[in-house]
């Protein structure tokens, strides 16, 4: 069975930088994407961004975001961790790592966020 | 970016109640279309992928259905573990996006 543990600092002052780390148990980490989802409180979800297991990325570029996110992975813990400097009181939400598994047929690959791991509060307050 | 808009945006509904969700995308984006339940404090859950495909372990009572822009979730008998918050989510294009949600409370 597939688990994703997530752990990083839940308070930081504007300015500083968020750090999150998301160790994977279970599972091939090699043969997926990971990514990183945020949901500000009582708001939806907005994907941020995700690498592979060589260490490609692909971001978010929208505004919310531009450019402070960065996604690394350390392949030998199966880990992989966000990112995200000068953070603002906008940046307030839950982090949620996830899986991307790709269901695979000869027409076209869907993409799903098919294992989460339990969400960390971060809250940015001067 | 390829906006989702669901709706309606909350609604009440009886256990044994059929239930209905609509999402639409704002281009086509084909059967790229993702359904996630979430409930208070947890992590969103998935229960369809490429429209209408229920994912392994979710009950048949959720289906999905729709192709384009415009897509439903429907939820044939309404359980007491139903009640939760429901979003799309187009894996068509980068970057991926939700929907902003349906929150399905206890009439």
């Amino acid at each position: 069975q597939v688990h994703l543990q997530q752990w990083g600092a839940g308070l930081l002052k504007p300015s500083e930088t968020l750090s999150l780390t998301c160790a994977v148990y279970g599972g091939s980490f090699s043969r997926y994407s990971w990514s990183w989802i945020r949901q500000p409180p009582g708001k939806g979800l907005e994907w941020i961004g995700e690498i592979n297991h060589s260490g490609s990325t692909n971001y978010n570029p929208n505004p919310s975001l531009k450019s402070r996110v960065t996604i690394s992975v350390d392949t030998s813990k199966n880990q992989f961790s966000l990112k995200l400097s000068s953070v603002t009181a906008a940046d307030t939400a839950v982090y949620y790592c996830a899986r991307v598994y790709s269901h695979d047929y000869v027409w076209g690959s869907y993409r799903t966020f098919d294992y989460w791991g339990q969400g960390s509060l971060v809250t940015v307050s001067s | 970016d390829i906006q989702m808009t669901q709706s309606p945006s909350s609604l009440s509904a009886s256990v044994g109640d059929r239930v209905t969700i609509t999402c639409r995308a704002s281009q086509s984006i084909s059967s790229y279309l993702n359904w996630y339940q979430q409930k208070p404090g947890k992590a969103p859950n998935l229960l369809i992928y490429a429209a209408s495909s229920l994912q392994s372990g979710v009950p048949s009572r959720f289906s999905g259905s729709g192709s384009g822009t415009d897509f439903t979730l429907t939820i044939s008998s309404l359980q007491p573990e139903d009640f939760a918050t429901y979003y799309c989510q187009q894996s068509y294009h980068t970057p991926w996006t939700f929907g902003q949600g349906t929150k399905v409370e206890i009439k």
